[in-house]
């Protein structure tokens, strides 16, 4: 079955630009969806088909898909980033949606 | 405005059943397809099962698959998930979740989901 890596933590200042990477066999073949999660709430999309921003979301979220790694990309990280991200992404030989394990954003 | 409501969790025992809703506002629902998503507690989220808008594709996560059941009724714009033999480890919040086009599509909507405990 079709697996998404994602590293479970990562942590920095406010400012600085997060990088959260989604490692999966030729993912950059794929379409690939970021979501962000905040304690107790649903889960909300912020980056879909790998690098568009849908309305509402923040000129500061960007993503990056190529090769095996898919990417999420946060600028001027702010403490209201702070969450759990999950990528996701559709098996077609599988026929499976398969998320990713998640990765905790965590600003210091 | 789009709205997604989920409803019919709570405590079962194990091997018991439950069937959740999630009633759709705010868009054409048939034109849709539709998600399970669950979410153990403390854990990430796992694809449960998806169905196309007209209902004539469906699939399951291999762990729901045999005991789950996806299915809609385009006329009340709701959505359902008939859940049997139940076990430990199908405790988790259920969100109902929709599809902008395709299979591969994301998931722009989210229910606020739906708490299901299996315990004696």
């Amino acid at each position: 079955s079709y697996v998404l890596t994602q590293p479970p933590s990562v942590s920095l200042a406010p400012g600085q630009t997060a990088r959260m990477t989604c490692g999966g066999n030729s993912i950059g073949s794929k379409s690939v969806h970021w979501y962000q999660q905040k304690p107790g709430q649903a889960p909300v999309l912020v980056v879909y088909d790998g690098r568009d921003r849908p309305s509402g979301i923040p000129e500061r979220f960007s993503g990056s898909n190529s090769g095996n790694t898919a990417t999420l990309i946060i600028t001027r990280v702010e403490a209201g980033d702070e969450a759990d991200y999950f990528c996701q992404v559709w098996d077609s030989t599988s026929e499976h949606v398969v998320f990713g394990g998640g990765t905790k954003l965590t600003v210091l | 405005e789009v709205l997604l409501v989920e409803s019919g969790g709570g405590l079962v025992q194990p091997g018991g059943s439950l069937r959740l809703s999630c009633a759709a506002s705010g868009f054409t629902f048939n034109d849709f397809e539709m998600n399970w998503v669950r979410q153990a507690p403390g854990r990430g989220l796992e694809w449960v099962s998806y169905i196309r808008g007209s209902g004539n594709t469906i699939y399951y996560a291999d762990s729901v698959k045999g005991r789950f059941s996806i299915s809609r009724d385009n006329a009340k714009k709701s959505l359902y998930l008939q859940m049997n033999s139940l076990r430990a480890e199908d405790t988790a919040v259920y969100y109902c979740a929709r599809v902008w086009h395709g299979v591969a599509g994301q998931y722009d909507y989210w229910g606020q989901g739906t708490l299901v405990t299996v315990s004696s």
